[in-house]
C-alpha cells in the first residue's frame, strides 16, 4: 500500500513563529487529507487537498502531486496550534494510510 | 460535512472480558471504517464495514477478535473481544463524505 512519511517527528516552537510539515507519499493519490489531533484525542479535519493549494486563516497547504509531497504551514502560532499533526492518503477512494504525525509544541 | 459519535467515550475493562463500541452517523454512508491509535502511536485500520456485506479486515486484525456489525446506513459497532492490556488504545470510527473522511471521537479503551 501507499506509504506515507511526515517531519519532523518532533516541532518546539514560541509562540508567534512560522513553521512547515512536511508529508510525502509514495503513490498518487486521490484523497490526501491534513489532520490535527487535539490532547483529548479527537481528529479534526484541517485541509481535503489531493493537490494545489487551500488557506483557512493561519493554515495553509499545498500538495504538488506530480512530486508526491504536501506541506502544511502553520503561521503565527498560538499554544492552542499544539497536538500532534497527521497527514493521510490513498490512491483511491478508501480508508487512509497515515503518517507517524508531527507533534508540535507551541510555548507561551 | 458527516457528524458522528460513539459511545462509549471511554472504558476501563478488567483483562479477558469484551467491550462493544458503538458508532452513529447522522446521514447515511455507504463504507464505514475502524481504526485503533496505540499510545503515542499513528492510527491503524482494522477493517471496512459495508452495509450488507462482511467487513473486511486488515492483515494482524480478525473477525474473532474484533467482530463488526453494520446493520444499517448509520450505524455500526466494533467489539474488542477477550481482551489484554495491549488493547489498551483509542478506537476511532470514520465516514466517508462527499471527498474527505471523517472521524467519530473515539472510545479511549483501558484494559486492566
Amino acid at each position: 500500500g501507499i506509504q506515507v512519511e511526515q517531519s519532523p517527528p518532533d516541532l518546539i516552537l514560541q509562540e508567534g513563529a512560522n513553521s512547515t510539515l512536511r508529508c510525502n507519499f509514495s503513490d498518487s493519490v486521490n484523497n490526501l487529507q491534513w489532520f490535527h489531533q487535539n490532547p483529548w484525542g479527537q481528529l479534526i479535519n484541517l485541509f481535503y487537498i489531493p493537490s494545489g493549494t487551500k488557506q483557512n486563516g493561519r493554515l495553509s497547504a499545498t500538495t504538488v502531486a506530480t512530486e508526491r509531497y504536501s506541506l502544511l504551514y502553520i503561521s503565527s502560532s498560538q499554544t492552542t496550534d499544539s497536538g500532534v499533526y497527521f497527514c493521510a492518503a490513498h490512491p483511491k477512494r478508501d480508508a487512509l494510510n497515515f503518517g507517524k504525525g508531527t507533534s508540535l509544541l507551541v510555548t507561551p | 460535512s458527516a457528524v458522528i459519535s460513539q459511545k462509549p467515550s471511554r472504558d476501563i475493562c478488567q483483562r479477558g472480558t469484551s467491550l462493544t463500541i458503538q458508532c452513529q452517523v447522522d446521514s447515511q454512508v455507504t463504507m464505514m471504517f475502524w481504526y485503533r491509535q496505540q499510545p503515542g502511536q499513528s492510527l491503524t485500520l482494522i477493517a471496512t464495514a459495508n452495509q450488507g456485506s462482511e467487513a473486511t479486515y486488515e492483515s494482524g486484525f480478525v473477525i474473532d477478535k474484533f467482530p463488526i456489525s453494520r446493520p444499517n446506513l448509520t450505524f455500526s459497532t466494533l467489539t474488542v473481544s477477550n481482551m489484554s492490556p495491549e488493547d489498551s488504545s483509542i478506537y476511532l470510527c470514520s465516514v466517508e463524505g462527499r471527498h474527505e473522511q471523517y472521524f467519530g471521537p473515539g472510545t479511549r479503551l483501558t484494559v486492566t
